[in-house]
C-alpha cells in the first residue's frame, strides 16, 4: 500500500520546546515537501528537498529545521524560536524530472498545538 | 512573481452545479492543478491541465483555462454531500523554481441537502 504517512496526527506541547513532526514515503519520489496551514490560509512552504541531504528553504523557514537522510523520510522540527507555532502541517512529495507534472502528493497532516 | 487567488466560500443545493473560480498572475505557468482538502484531512489531488489545453473533463470534474484572462475554473456537475470540502489551486511555473507549486487561499464548499 503506497503513500505518505505523518505521526502523529495530534500532537500537543509546551511553549518553549522542540517538537519534531515525522513524514515517511515508499512511492519512491525524489522530492519532499513541508507546508503549514493555518485557518483561511493557502498552504505555505516552510522546506523543501529535492534529493538526499540536500533541502531548501520555503517561504517562512524561521524557526524549522529539516533533515534528508534517507529518500523515504523528511522530518521537520518545529524550534522553540518559532513564535507562533499551532498550526495544521502537511507533508508532499512528488517526482522530480522534465516534462512530467510534477503532481504533489500529500500526507494526512498533523495538527500541532502549543500550549 | 507567483499570487494565485480564490473566492472563499461557496454553498450549492444537492444536485446542482458548482463552479470555482481561481486566477493567477504568472503567465509561465507550465500545469495548473485542483486539489480538494476534507475536513482535517490532506490535500487530495482532483485533476490538472497542462497550459496548452482549454478545457478537460473528469467525469463530473470539468476544468476550464483561460490563459489570456489568467483565469482557471472548476465545475463539479451533479454536485453531491461528499463534494463538501475546501478546494485549492495551485500553478507549476518554471518561474517559481523547480518542482514548486503555488496555492490558493482555498475556496470552501458548502452542500446543502
Amino acid at each position: 500500500d503506497g503513500g505518505i504517512t505523518q505521526s502523529p496526527k495530534y500532537l500537543f506541547r509546551k511553549e518553549g520546546q522542540n517538537v519534531t513532526l515525522s513524514c515517511e514515503q515508499n512511492l519512491n519520489h525524489d522530492a519532499m515537501y513541508w507546508y503549514r496551514q493555518d485557518p483561511g490560509q493557502g498552504l505555505r512552504l516552510i522546506y523543501y528537498s529535492q534529493i538526499v541531504n540536500d533541502f531548501q528553504k520555503g517561504d517562512i523557514a524561521e524557526g524549522y529545521s529539516v533533515s534528508r537522510e534517507k529518500k523515504e523520510s523528511f522530518p521537520l522540527t518545529v524550534t522553540s524560536a518559532q513564535k507562533n507555532p499551532t498550526a495544521f502541517y502537511l507533508c508532499a512529495s512528488s517526482i522530480v524530472g522534465e516534462l512530467i507534472t510534477d503532481t504533489q502528493y500529500f500526507g494526512p497532516g498533523t495538527r500541532l498545538t502549543v500550549l | 512573481g507567483e499570487d494565485v487567488e480564490q473566492s472563499l466560500f461557496l454553498s450549492v443545493r444537492e444536485g446542482d452545479s458548482s463552479v470555482i473560480n481561481c486566477t493567477y498572475t504568472d503567465s509561465s505557468s507550465t500545469y495548473l492543478y485542483w486539489y480538494k482538502q476534507e475536513p482535517g484531512a490532506g490535500l487530495q489531488l482532483l485533476t490538472y491541465i497542462f497550459s496548452n489545453m482549454d478545457m478537460k473533463q473528469d467525469q463530473r470534474l470539468t476544468v476550464l483555462l483561460n490563459k489570456k484572462d489568467k483565469h482557471l475554473s472548476l465545475r463539479i456537475a451533479d454536485t453531491q454531500t461528499g463534494d463538501s470540502a475546501i478546494y485549492f489551486c495551485a500553478e507549476k511555473s518554471e518561474n517559481y523554481g523547480n518542482n514548486r507549486l503555488a496555492f490558493g487561499k482555498g475556496n470552501q464548499v458548502v452542500v446543502i441537502p
